[in-house]
């Protein structure tokens, strides 16, 4: 199956600065890869996600890069701000319409003010 | 965008008993769901993929017969941890897929005492 890494596990980052989390999967079949955002005891929201078929996608302070050849993708956060601190996972799925997410281990971001 | 609903949000019981959970897509069908456990502090691993109609797929190690999962309608799926021990303890999220992004429960605490 699937096997997602995430890297780090924690970072900390002075508000205004910027924070990249990044993952690897092992499975080439993979095409969907979203980003969630998890605060304490919540749900995991959906803050941005990527299909194979693009590079790079971005909104607003958020972007997302994808490899496929090298078989990894990263989450790019710029101007930090205090409400960015959360638990954020990294996800891949087969197929867009699979969404059997294999999820990486999570980043703990802390934004200092 | 759509909603998914769990019920209840926090439970606490007896070793032993079992307890019920509910997870239902309020304003769209979904011939599937997924049901995830997270341990503190971790990350969210996938135990089964609830199907309408059909019986569910476990993924390995999560024994069926402890956790029953029913997909009686296409906006309802049910999760039952039979004979919870206290190390059935964690937070259980529901899912399902729309049509561009998986929807996410708010997920049951719940504590085996």
């Amino acid at each position: 199956g699937e096997n997602v890494e995430q890297h780090p596990s924690t970072l900390s980052v002075q508000e205004g600065d910027s924070a990249v989390i990044k993952c690897t999967y092992s499975d080439s079949a993979s095409n969907y890869f979203p980003w969630y955002k998890q605060e304490l005891g919540k749900r995991p929201q959906l803050i941005i996600d990527i299909r194979s078929n693009v590079g790079e996608k971005k909104d607003q302070r958020i972007a997302v890069t994808l490899n496929k050849t090298a078989k990894h993708f990263s989450l790019h956060i710029t101007e930090t701000q205090p409400e960015d601190s959360a638990v954020y996972f990294c996800a891949a799925s087969l197929t867009i319409n699979d969404y059997k997410l294999s999820f990486g281990a999570g980043t703990t971001v802390t934004v200092r003010a | 965008g759509a909603v998914v609903s769990q019920h209840p949000s926090r439970v606490i019981c007896k070793s032993g008993t079992s307890v019920k959970i509910e997870c239902r897509s309020l304003d769209f069908q979904a011939t599937t769901m997924f049901w995830y456990r997270q341990f503190p502090k971790k990350s969210l691993m996938l135990m089964a993929t609830s199907n309408e109609g059909s019986k569910a797929t476990y993924e390995q190690g999560v024994e069926k017969d402890k956790f029953l999962i029913n997909h009686a309608s296409l906006t309802l799926s049910t999760l039952t941890v039979t004979s919870a021990h206290p190390e059935d303890s964690s937070f259980y999220i529901c899912s399902a897929p729309g049509l561009a992004e998986q929807f996410f429960g708010p997920g049951t605490r719940l504590t085996v005492l």
